[in-house]
């Protein structure tokens, strides 16, 4: 069965710092997406990245970066000099695909909070 | 991506009554999904929902409590049945775009907020 990990449940940063959140993930397919979303204070979640298992290139996106690595079965996400508009609940999410459509596993998720 | 639309955005009900939540989206879609998020927790998915077959639904969950229609590639419902405190959660809808293989991303709508007293 597949299961998403993630161990920070609660960050908290001051603005312009760095901070990365982590994701663990474990599948037994070698066929599999990640995903990254964002749920703001409002509740919507917003669609930040998505990877699949053969792409292991890291990818940067202006202040967001994600780092993929089959060999620890990481997908971490990292903001560079944080905003408090980043202020937000992270989820890291996996894909099999298959069976029912892409069905998605999330983790629990990181409340990350960038204080002024 | 899907502009993707929920009625109501929030409400608060009465314990033993029922709420139908609908879904909308702007482009025909073959997968949509129901989700619940329960206080501070993450997202649990509850039903598949193909247009033209019953939906499928995950272990924990069961039509008669949630039951769900789909008549066509752009809408869908979801209704909690019988609803208990338990049940005050967001309940969120997603569809994937494209032709439903591995490659297509989930969009998730605004969300509904329901509280049951």
């Amino acid at each position: 069965a597949q299961k998403v990990t993630q161990a920070q449940t609660e960050i908290s940063v001051v603005e312009k710092e760095d901070v990365t959140l982590d994701c663990v993930y474990e599948t037994r397919d070698t066929t599999y997406y990640l995903f990254w979303y964002k749920q703001p204070p409002s509740g919507e979640l917003v669609f930040l990245i998505r990877r699949n298992s053969f792409d292991e290139q890291n990818e940067i996106s202006g202040r967001y970066s994600w780092n993929f690595q089959k060999s620890t079965s990481s997908f971490n996400f990292t903001i560079t000099a944080s905003q408090v508009v980043d202020s937000a609940v992270y989820f890291c999410a996996l894909s099999e695909g298959g069976r029912r459509g892409n069905m998605l596993t999330f983790g629990g998720g990181t409340r990350l909070m960038v204080k002024p | 991506s899907a502009v993707i639309s929920q009625k109501p955005s929030r409400d608060i009900c009465q314990r033993g009554t029922s709420l139908t939540i609908q879904c909308q989206v702007d482009s025909q879609v073959t997968m949509m999904f129901w989700y619940r998020q329960q206080p501070g927790q993450s997202l649990t998915l509850i039903a598949t929902a193909n247009q033209g077959s019953e939906a499928t639904y995950e272990s924990g969950f069961v039509i008669d409590k949630f039951p769900i229609s789909r008549p066509n590639l752009t809408f869908s419902t979801l209704t909690v049945s019988n609803m208990s405190p338990e049940d005050s959660s967001i309940y969120l809808c997603s569809v994937e775009t494209g032709a439903g293989g591995l490659t297509d991303t989930q969009y998730f709508g605004p969300g509904t907020r329901l509280t049951v007293l």
